[in-house]
């Protein structure tokens, strides 16, 4: 079944530097999602990547996708402290959409 | 505000009592979904409704017991819990067909 691992699970930094987060999973997926998490509240959804596309920009944030590996990243450049929150990817398997969610990272940024 | 509400945003309850959770979308979505968010463990997927149909329950107990009466409402019934079912339950919506989910703001679950 699909499962999904993020690494690091914490990451702290300074204001104006670079997060990258990885995301590793199991099984076959048509696409991947990033979603971020303020402490104690729902999941926002940042950016979509499907299985057929290799790096997907956003503003600040790049994904990657590496289908051969079964692992994506996170970036976020320039980073502020509005940053800070916990960060998912999730895996959309083929046929109806259902998600299954990586152990997610804790992104600290100080100012 | 996402576009997907959800209430009461906190609920404490004892192991004998019956509660309900409720979700409301009005984003056109089709597919509405419960995760539920322990520490330290991933969001564990545990009902899903396609056109107010069922389509997955992941081996969720029965003291749990969803209800989906159309395709904007989304219950989730509890009775006799334990204290180990503390959590964030999460409501999100979506599309049904690849896109991102919308989530609500959660209900934190306290069982005493």
């Amino acid at each position: 079944s699909q499962q999904g691992e993020e690494d690091p699970q914490a990451l702290s930094i300074q204001e104006g530097e670079n997060a990258t987060m990885n995301c590793s999973y199991k099984t076959s997926i048509n696409n991947l999602q990033w979603y971020r998490q303020n402490s104690g509240r729902g999941l926002v959804h940042l950016i979509l990547i499907r299985s057929n596309e290799r790096e997907k920009h956003s503003g600040r944030l790049r994904v990657t996708l590496d289908t051969s590996k079964k692992s994506s990243s996170l970036l976020i450049t320039a980073s502020r402290a509005a940053d800070t929150a916990s960060y998912f990817c999730a895996m959309g398997d083929t046929g109806f959409q259902k998600l299954v969610f990586g152990t997610g990272t804790r992104l600290l940024v100080s100012p | 505000e996402t576009g997907v509400t959800q209430t009461p945003r906190h609920l404490v309850m004892g192991m004998t009592n019956k509660k309900s959770l409720k979700c409301e979308q009005h984003l056109g979505h089709n597919a509405m979904y419960w995760y539920k968010q322990s520490a330290k463990k991933p969001l564990e997927l545990m009902f899903v409704y396609s056109l107010e149909e069922r389509v997955e329950n992941n081996s969720v107990p029965s003291r749990f017991s969803p209800e989906c009466p159309n395709s904007s409402h989304l219950f989730l019934h509890l009775h006799t819990l334990q204290p180990e079912d503390s959590a964030l339950y999460l409501c999100a919506s979506s599309l049904g067909t690849g896109g991102g989910y919308t989530f609500g703001s959660g209900t934190r679950l306290t069982v005493v």
